[in-house]
């Protein structure tokens, strides 16, 4: 199994502009999961789907970000428009069951300048 | 809102001695524990996890879950270089809900 697989890797874009970041979970998994790590706030949930259904998207930062599911094996977080404060890493994770936890992709690094 | 609060280090220990992580978390419901490992760098990963109060060992790492106390712990027997990393503490509420993680502890593992 490949894991879960993000793109990109890096992303370097001037404020204003809109970023998109790519994940596709583990085949079979059926919950998906975006955070955002910077070194003062740690892990943070953004959102996450189950089933393809959004279940939590409370730690979406405002309406500036936006999340989809269009089917199982892909997912999108869309920052519009993008902002120096965005600069994090993007984890996106999968789950097939609660008590297995979660797999990490490798993260997308952002930065907007 | 839901906490869960971990002693960011960096926790310096000899190689081969015993490394304490230890982290706290307030909601009371909670049902799953976590702990993962995180290389500067790179994704967590996960490592171990608890359900029910009491010690869970595998390999050199045990867990140990109070419920009461609202207290998770990870022990590292015969620490190794190897071992030098962040780790993140992660605790699921009620079912249903994402995990929520903790800072991180920074481990360091001297030769």
């Amino acid at each position: 199994d490949a894991g879960v697989i993000q793109s990109p890797r890096h992303e370097v874009t001037e404020m204003g502009q809109e970023v998109t970041l790519r994940c596709k979970p583990i085949s079979g998994h059926n919950s998906l999961f975006w955070y955002r790590q910077t070194m003062m706030r740690g892990l943070e949930l953004l959102i996450y789907f189950n089933n393809n259904v959004p279940i939590d998207d409370s730690g979406m930062p405002e309406d500036r970000f936006s999340a989809k599911m269009p089917n199982a094996s892909f997912s999108t977080l869309k920052i519009q428009p993008s902002e120096p404060r965005d600069s994090a890493v993007y984890f996106c994770a999968s789950s097939l069951a609660e008590k297995y936890g979660y797999t990490f992709g490798s993260g997308t690094r952002l930065t907007v300048v | 809102q839901k906490e869960v609060e971990q002693n960011s280090g960096p926790l310096s220990v000899p190689e081969g001695a015993i490394a304490s992580l230890n982290c706290t978390y307030s909601d009371r419901g909670s049902q799953s524990f976590f702990w993962y490992r995180q290389y500067s760098g790179k994704s967590p990963e996960l490592i171990m996890s608890i359900y029910s109060n009491g010690d869970k060992e595998d390999g050199r790492f045990t867990a140990q879950l109070n419920k009461a106390s609202q207290y998770v712990s990870l022990l590292i027997r015969d620490s190794q270089p190897s071992d030098s990393a962040t780790y993140l503490c992660a605790v699921q509420g009620q079912a249903g809900t994402a995990l929520i993680f903790g800072k991180g502890t920074t481990l360091s593992v001297s030769s």
